[in-house]
C-alpha cells in the first residue's frame, strides 16, 4: 500500500494568510494526486487533480504543485470560507488518502 | 447537474449485513468515462476507499475488505449498491457514493451527501 502523510495535522491561520499544506507519498505516484476540502457534516469537495489541475469552479487562490513523492496545496490568501479540513489522495495504485489537515482560525 | 443519493438502513446489528444503494441522476451510469464507487469515513477520522464498479459489472475492492464486500450495478435503474457482511462496530462510518474519473481508483469529482451507518445492537 502507498502511504500518504500530510503535514501539519492542524494549522492555525488568519484571513489573508498564505497557507501551505504538504503531502508525502511513500513511493512515486506519477503525479496522480488530488486534493479535497471537507467541511463538517459535508462530503469532500474536489479542488485539484493530477497534482496541479484546478477543478472547474474552484477559486484560483488554490493551487497545487509537486512531483515524485512530495506535493503541496497552497491557498494564496485565506478566505473565511476556506476554514475546513483538507485531504490529499493518491490514485496511482489503488487509492489512499492522507490523514487530513484542519485549517482553523488563529 | 449530476447528483448521487445514498439510501439504506442507518442502523445495522453486529454480524449482520450493511446494504446501501446509490441512485444517480443527471447522467447515465453506463458512461464509458466513469467508474462508480464507495468511500467511507468513520466518525472523526479520515477517508477510506473501499470499492468501485464499472457499468459493465467489473468490480474492484480494497484488499482489507475484499472477503466481506460486494458492489453491484443496475444500469436499468441507474443505481449501484454496496453490501458489507459480518459488520462490527469498526464498520460504523459515513458511507459516500462517488463518481470516479477515468479509472476504478481515480479521483472523485462527484459525491453523495453521505449516509451515516451505525453498527450497534
Amino acid at each position: 500500500d502507498i502511504q500518504m502523510t500530510q503535514s501539519p495535522s492542524t494549522l492555525s491561520a488568519s484571513v489573508g494568510d498564505r497557507v501551505t499544506i504538504t503531502c508525502r507519498a511513500s513511493q512515486s505516484i506519477n503525479n496522480r494526486l488530488a486534493w479535497y476540502q471537507q467541511k463538517p457534516g459535508k462530503a469532500p469537495k474536489l479542488l485539484i487533480y493530477k497534482t496541479s489541475t484546478l477543478e472547474s469552479g474552484v477559486p484560483s487562490r488554490f493551487s497545487g504543485s509537486g512531483s515524485g513523492t512530495e506535493f503541496t496545496l497552497t491557498i494564496s490568501s485565506l478566505q473565511p470560507d476556506d476554514f475546513a479540513t483538507y485531504y490529499c489522495q493518491q490514485y496511482n495504485s489503488y487509492c489512499t488518502f492522507g490523514q487530513g489537515t484542519k485549517v482553523e482560525i488563529k | 447537474q449530476l447528483q448521487l443519493q445514498e439510501s439504506g438502513p442507518r442502523l445495522v446489528e453486529p454480524s449482520e449485513t450493511l446494504s446501501l444503494t446509490c441512485s444517480v441522476s443527471g447522467d447515465s451510469i453506463d458512461s464509458r468515462t466513469f467508474y462508480w464507487g464507495w468511500i467511507r469515513q468513520p466518525p472523526g477520522k479520515g477517508l477510506e476507499w473501499i470499492a468501485a464498479i464499472y457499468y459493465t459489472g467489473d468490480t474492484f475492492y480494497t484488499p482489507s475488505l475484499k472477503s466481506r464486500i460486494t458492489i453491484s450495478v443496475d444500469t436499468s435503474r441507474n443505481q449501484f449498491s454496496l453490501k458489507l457482511t459480518s459488520v462490527t462496530a469498526a464498520d460504523t462510518a459515513v458511507y459516500f457514493c462517488v463518481r470516479l474519473w477515468g479509472h476504478w481508483s481515480g479521483y472523485s469529482d462527484y459525491w453523495g451527501q453521505g449516509a451515516l451507518v451505525t453498527v450497534s445492537s
